[in-house]
């Protein structure tokens, strides 16, 4: 089953524009939401995340938005570069006993045209 | 700080093999989680380990495996290698006691032939 579906799988944004990408989820228990980056031969690193008190969460060009009611959540990228073509991971995690489990998005892969 | 280690990088073997991957997490972190990535099936959780015990355990056969020491480094395993099992197997640290971040290594890249 899978509980979080991410969508487009690939996208390409001119340099300046806006990349937009959405993932949605199923399981109300998850209460932490990250956004993951990964470029080639290297594992994914955390880019921002948001808990689902929050609606908005903003760090530099990078902002999420999340909607509780419709359990769906974007990563919005503005003035898109070249060096932000990378795959985009969106992930929700809940505590499991003592831990912690993150389910993964299926990845959107970002191009960035100069 | 060092980030998470992960070797080898890249591995070769034959179906029927077994395989051993390590991984070091960042220094202070006592959680490790193993995660399996392939362009099909995306990354998926195998187990987390925290103070040398599982906690976790993702949907995987029994031919997956891994222990954690008292330093907190851990290793996986799989026996019996099939084709299907070539992928990039991420490791991931946190500090543990229900710590959102997880903090990724490079990953080993399994190649089955």
């Amino acid at each position: 089953q899978q509980q979080v579906k991410q969508s487009p799988q690939s996208l390409i944004v001119q340099k300046g524009g806006i990349s937009i990408i959405n993932c949605a989820y199923e399981n109300t228990a998850f209460d932490y939401f990250p956004w993951y980056q990964q470029f080639p031969g290297k594992g994914p690193a955390l880019l921002i995340a948001i808990r689902p008190d929050v609606s908005e969460k903003k760090e530099g060009r990078f902002t999420i938005s999340f909607n509780k009611s419709a359990k769906q959540f974007s990563l919005h990228i503005m003035d898109s570069q070249p060096g932000d073509s990378a795959t985009y991971f969106c992930a929700a995690s809940k505590a499991s006993g003592s831990a912690r489990q993150l389910t993964f998005g299926s990845g959107t892969q970002l191009t960035v045209l100069p | 700080k060092a980030g998470v280690t992960q070797t080898p990088r890249y591995l070769i073997k034959t179906r029927g093999q077994q395989v051993t991957l390590s991984c070091s997490p960042i220094s202070g972190h006592r959680s490790v989680s193993w995660y399996q990535q392939t362009p099909g099936q995306g990354l998926q959780f195998l187990f987390e380990y925290f103070s040398e015990t599982q906690r976790n355990k993702g949907n995987f056969p029994g031919r997956f495996s891994g222990r954690q020491f008292s330093n907190s480094r851990s290793e996986m395993n799989v026996s019996t290698l099939e084709l299907g099992d070539s992928a990039l197997y991420l490791c991931a640290s946190n500090q543990g006691a229900l710590q959102e971040t997880q903090y990724f290594g490079p990953g080993t890249r399994l190649l089955v032939l």
